[in-house]
């Protein structure tokens, strides 16, 4: 059960895209499409962004995109907005009904 | 509007005992699993406990095993934690999280903080 590994940091201007990886190993991610991606302003409770490696919860915006190849699962932003500046955790299920979130990684907007 | 509100948290010295409660509302409770996760002063998320929709199935992650316990009460929406034991590196703010129809937590509580401390 190690977390899967994330950059610690990434940083964008508005407009701009960026990207976060997620690197696990063929035991977290195996088999698995089911990596989820969960965003946390300081001081508040995470929200789902993306579950399914791509799909999106209704309400969330469009700019919010998933997918996976191998054993790294990347969510990109796109037009970056002030507002996203947060934390990003990705998490797969790990099997047994078991899960394994990624160190997370904080979004600047500059 | 779907809820989750956790409670019973506090300060407990090494080798103490918390019983955390998380009350669930807007949703039919009994028709989910549901988690605890955790979150350790400055770091990231930690996958604690689930359990299954009628309490039959219960998993942990390796650190708690044997300590924790993860229970439910589908007539009275709730969730709970029995921490036992507890020690420096469980201090943390836990979440209680509901598992959607696949695997992900669509609906979060707003945490209860926890410190182990003498």
């Amino acid at each position: 059960q190690s977390a899967l590994t994330q950059p610690a940091s990434v940083s964008g201007s508005p407009g701009q895209s960026i990207t976060i990886s997620c690197t696990g190993t063929s035991s977290d991610f195996g088999g698995y499409n089911y990596v989820s991606w969960y965003q946390q302003h300081p001081g508040k409770a995470p929200q789902l962004m993306i579950y399914d490696v791509s799909k999106r919860p209704s309400g969330i915006s469009n700019r919010f995109s998933g997918s996976k190849s191998g054993n790294t699962a990347s969510l990109t932003i796109s037009g970056l907005q002030a507002e996203d500046e947060a934390y990003y955790y990705c998490c797969s299920y790990a099997g047994s009904r078991t899960w394994v979130f990624g160190g997370g990684t904080k979004l600047t907007v500059l | 509007e779907v809820q989750l509100v956790e409670s019973g948290g506090g300060l407990v010295q090494p080798g103490g005992s918390l019983r955390l409660s998380c009350a669930a509302s807007g949703f039919t409770f009994s028709s989910y699993w549901m988690s605890w996760v955790r979150q350790a002063p400055g770091k990231g998320l930690e996958w604690v406990a689930n359990i299954k929709q009628d309490g039959g199935d219960k998993y942990y992650v390796d650190s708690v095993k044997g300590r924790f316990t993860i229970s439910r009460d589908n007539a009275k929406n709730s969730l709970y934690l029995q921490m036992n034991s507890l020690r420096a590196e469980d201090t943390a703010v836990y979440y209680c999280a509901r598992e959607g129809p696949s695997y992900y937590m669509d609906v979060w509580g707003k945490g209860t903080t926890v410190t182990v401390s003498s």
